[in-house]
């Protein structure tokens, strides 16, 4: 079965103390693998995708690195603006374009 | 210009009633799906359609029902509504094979 971990759930940093989050996968045959960013009361905004193992993409102080078992996000000198929920998600192949999520990794960045 | 938009953004009901949230998008992609998340942030797809055909429905109770008048507009109508229902429902769009883009979410709360 296709599967999404991400850990850890929660994350307490301070304001320029970099920490990377984890997303682990399990999946038959994987076509991308998304990063999200939700806020409280918003729908979740589109980050990055990744499609092969070894490829890494950088927005501002983020940036994701995907391997053949797992993704990271990796957090550079963070800031209170950081602070949200982090969501991977999967897309596998011949399966309609449907993203398989992880349960989050919930952010927050103390001044 | 709001790129996925749903209406209403909160719908509170009692158990038993019908109700519909209706979704548009304006950038022109050929596939939009409905998204279930639970109150514990974990998303799960519900449907998917690609140009008003459904190609996904996912293990879905028959009292959700979607509909499709046209490719810019995905409604999901749900009868007999249960307190399990309770959650936030949010609508995305995709051009074919990639990621979403989200609207902003309707928190529906049957009591």
């Amino acid at each position: 079965e296709d599967q999404v971990t991400q850990s850890p759930e929660a994350l307490r940093l301070q304001e320029g103390e970099s920490s990377s989050l984890n997303c682990s996968y399990t999946v038959s045959g994987l076509r991308g693998l998304f990063w999200y960013r939700q806020d409280p009361g918003k729908g979740p905004e589109f980050l990055f995708t990744l499609y092969s193992a070894g490829e890494e993409k950088e927005k501002e102080r983020l940036k994701a690195t995907l391997t053949k078992k797992e993704s990271f996000l990796h957090i550079t000198a963070p800031k209170p603006e950081d602070s949200a929920t982090y969501l991977c998600a999967v897309q596998v192949n011949n399966q309609g374009g449907k993203l398989i999520f992880g349960q989050g990794t919930e952010l927050s960045v103390k001044p | 210009d709001t790129a996925v938009s749903q209406t209403p953004k909160y719908l509170v009901t009692q158990m038993g009633n019908d109700k519909s949230i209706k979704c548009e998008q304006n950038l022109g992609h050929d596939t939009m799906y409905w998204y279930k998340q639970d109150s514990k942030k974990f998303l799960k797809i519900m449907f998917s359609y690609n140009n008003k055909e459904l190609i996904i429905n996912e293990t879905v109770p028959n009292r959700f029902s979607p509909k499709s008048p046209d490719k810019a507009h995905l409604n999901l109508h749900i009868n007999s509504l249960e307190l399990g229902d309770s959650a936030v429902y949010f609508c995305a769009s995709s051009p074919r094979g990639r990621g979403p883009t989200f609207g902003s979410g309707t928190r529906l709360t049957v009591v």
